[in-house]
């Protein structure tokens, strides 16, 4: 158990739809970045947030897009599906400075 | 860019036996992380072992260790006495140490398999 959980587990969606994800960090970290994992493959980094403020994006598209909240959980938010969305949604947390970061259990996202 | 590149797809390893994953990587940084995460089929991302590539020493824990070659840009991690539950895929990882993001570049991972 890392302290960090995200909802739901998993979620079906259709393409063409919103999704919203959620992370809740481990307690004292205000530092939460997302990834994506498609099938077989290495997570990719798709943004973090530090403090309420985005500071640090990888190479996905703008309908791709989060927040960071005052307690410091977060929510991941894709607009306008595709069906190479699906994936597991990892998030991870860390505190500012600290050289590692905790991993939440992961939303599987199935795009139909 | 930094790239993290895991050439085999698959290792097998008898119960209690070594087993050696491998890890290259690319970066023009003198200072960095390196680590190695598993990933059981729970999903969860476990964080195994980290190394600070300006030490020269090796890290350990407990029955996991690494062999860093930083001229080489080679960071393999060994399990010793494996067990049932080493099984898992285990993903190498890279992280700058300059700079506020904290963005960790994953190699594709090697599915491990522990025969008993």
């Amino acid at each position: 158990e890392t302290g960090v959980t995200q909802s739901p587990t998993h979620l079906i969606k259709t393409r063409g739809q919103q999704v919203t994800l959620r992370c809740s960090s481990q307690s004292g970290h205000n530092t939460v970045s997302w990834y994506q994992q498609a099938l077989g493959q290495g997570p990719q980094f798709i943004f973090q947030y530090y403090r309420e403020e985005e500071n640090g994006r990888g190479n996905f598209p703008p309908r791709f897009s989060g927040l960071q909240f005052p307690n410091y959980s977060s929510e991941l938010n894709v607009n306008a599906l595709e069906l190479d969305d699906s994936a597991l949604y990892l998030c991870a947390s860390k505190r500012g400075g600290a050289d590692t970061q905790y991993f939440g259990p992961g939303t599987r996202l199935t795009v139909l | 860019a930094q790239t993290v590149t895991q050439s085999q797809p698959e290792m097998s390893v008898q119960e209690a036996e070594t087993v050696t994953l491998s890890c290259t990587y690319d970066t023009s940084e003198s200072d960095y992380y390196l680590f190695w995460y598993k990933q059981p089929p729970s999903r969860q991302m476990i964080l195994v072992i980290r190394q600070e590539a300006y030490k020269q020493q090796n890290a350990t824990e407990n029955r996991f260790s690494v062999n860093f070659q930083k001229a080489a840009k080679s960071f393999s991690l060994k399990i010793s006495d494996s067990q049932l539950g080493d099984a898992a895929m285990y993903f190498c990882a890279y992280r700058r140490k300059i700079g506020a993001n904290s963005k960790l570049t994953f190699g594709k991972g090697i599915t491990l398999s522990v025969r008993p």
